[in-house]
């Protein structure tokens, strides 16, 4: 059964205090692995779309990276604003247009 | 682009009423997913649309979880009768076809059955 681990499940960080969330995925083969941000209340907002190993995406504070079991998706200098709940979704290789989520990274970022 | 529209934003009803969730998807997107999201089990799909037709269904719970999309512009996810472990976000999505998940997401809607 495809499955997505996401690690820590809640991350608390000072402003400009530098981490990393982990998105462990176990699939008979992966098409695509995508990033997205959750804030309360709303829906899921897209980020990046990774496909191969190797493979890197930026977006201002945000680094996505992508090897054969995990990604990390690195926050360098977060702010206040950058508090959400990340979550990781896989798509797997054989026609489906399903995504496979884990259950997200809820991220604080204190003043 | 007003993006995906659902509705209600939020609904209570008694166990054993009938729930129909709304949706708008994104004008020109090919695929429409249904999602809902609990804390125990976060985001599953429970169906999914390709040019208005039920491609994969598989995520339904059971058989009083029915999903309908008359149109390009418009589906319904409706639970009849309702039971308290259906509450939950349910979340519609769309999207273009082609290489990609960029979902677009509504708001969802927040579902308590007393």
């Amino acid at each position: 059964e495809d499955q997505v681990t996401q690690s820590p499940e809640a991350l608390r960080l000072q402003e400009g205090e530098s981490s990393s969330l982990n998105c462990s995925y176990t699939v008979s083969g992966l098409r695509g692995l995508f990033w997205y941000r959750q804030d309360p209340g709303k829906g899921p907002e897209f980020l990046f779309t990774l496909y191969s190993a190797g493979e890197e995406k930026e977006k201002e504070r945000l680094k996505a990276t992508l090897t054969k079991k995990e990604s990390f998706l690195h926050i360098t200098a977060p702010k206040p604003e950058d508090s959400a709940t990340y979550l990781c979704a896989v798509q797997v290789q054989g026609g489906s247009e399903k995504l496979v989520f884990g259950k997200g990274t809820k991220l604080t970022v204190n003043p | 682009d007003a993006g995906v529209i659902q509705s209600p934003r939020h609904e209570v009803t008694e166990m054993g009423q009938e729930v129909t969730l709304r949706c708008k998807p994104i004008s020109g997107h090919d695929y429409l997913f249904w999602y809902r999201q609990t804390m125990m089990r976060g985001l599953e799909l429970l169906i999914y649309f390709n040019n208005n037709v039920p491609i994969d269904d598989s995520g339904m719970p059971e058989d009083r979880f029915s999903a309908k999309m008359p149109n390009a512009s418009f589906s319904t996810l409706k639970i009849q009768p309702s039971e308290p472990r259906d509450s939950a976000v349910y979340f519609c999505a769309s999207r273009r076809g082609g290489l990609g998940g960029e979902l677009f997401f509504g708001e969802g809607s927040r579902l308590t059955v007393l």
